[in-house]
């Protein structure tokens, strides 16, 4: 089915150790997106991109970085993991035209212990 | 800079009875676009409705309905007649999409959690 997967669904993680999360779209969206939710304060914005090689800052940047190298894949990694960063993370896609074809992914949940 | 709040973090009603989740934003543009998204608890978002500044027509969808007004900034939703299913978090969210190089972000408020008693 067409969409947005995140991969893995689920991660634990030791403080200081690193990971990447990958988020694949096959709708050709221009632009994507990482979020995290965390208990009470909706969803926020990480980084986003709005085209293959573009990346730029969102809401709550720091402690992560991304890549677009192609059109369909968006990487978000963690350098060195801080308990600060346990949230459930979405990924999210849409169309270049504004207001239209938001999809988002089933979300990965992350523990830093 | 845009911002949505939802003052109600949490409303509990039995069922049948009607409730108003209500959203106010701030943007400064004059072309967006808000958004309404239902969160289940197997954690997936779901897209309810998505409606533009321009547009200010209610919407009724079965049992939800949007009431849109841009004198006062909100974008409210009602359920009627709640049923146990729509226990969940509702987002609401705004999105401004003039300029490419900001992308068209979504901004969301803190979520409403619903629940629905039998």
């Amino acid at each position: 089915n067409a969409g947005v997967t995140q991969t893995p669904k689920f991660r634990v993680l030791k403080t200081g150790q690193s990971m990447t999360l990958l988020c694949a779209q096959d709708m050709n969206h221009e632009y994507m997106y990482w979020y995290r939710q965390d208990p009470g304060m909706g969803l926020r914005l990480i980084h986003y991109s709005v085209g293959e090689g573009t990346t730029a800052k969102g809401e709550v940047p720091d402690g992560y970085n991304v890549s677009r190298l192609k059109k369909q894949n968006f990487l978000l990694g963690l350098e060195s993991a801080a308990p600060s960063q346990t949230s459930v993370y979405f990924c999210a896609s849409s169309y270049s035209k504004g207001g239209y074809g938001y999809t988002f992914g089933s979300g990965t949940r992350l523990t830093v212990v | 800079a845009q911002k949505v709040t939802q003052a109600q973090t949490e409303i509990s009603v039995v069922e049948k009875e009607d409730v108003t989740l209500d959203c106010v934003y701030e943007t400064r543009d004059t072309t967006y676009y808000l958004f309404w998204y239902k969160q289940p608890p197997s954690g997936e978002l779901v897209f309810l409705i998505r409606r533009n500044s321009f547009d200010e027509q209610n919407e009724i969808s079965g049992r939800y309905s949007w009431n849109f007004q841009k004198s006062t900034s909100s974008f409210n939703f009602t359920i009627t007649a709640s049923q146990v299913v729509d226990s969940a978090v509702y987002f609401c969210a705004l999105s401004e999409a003039l300029i490419k190089a900001a992308g068209n972000k979504l901004t969301f408020g803190g979520g409403t959690r619903v629940l629905v008693k039998p």
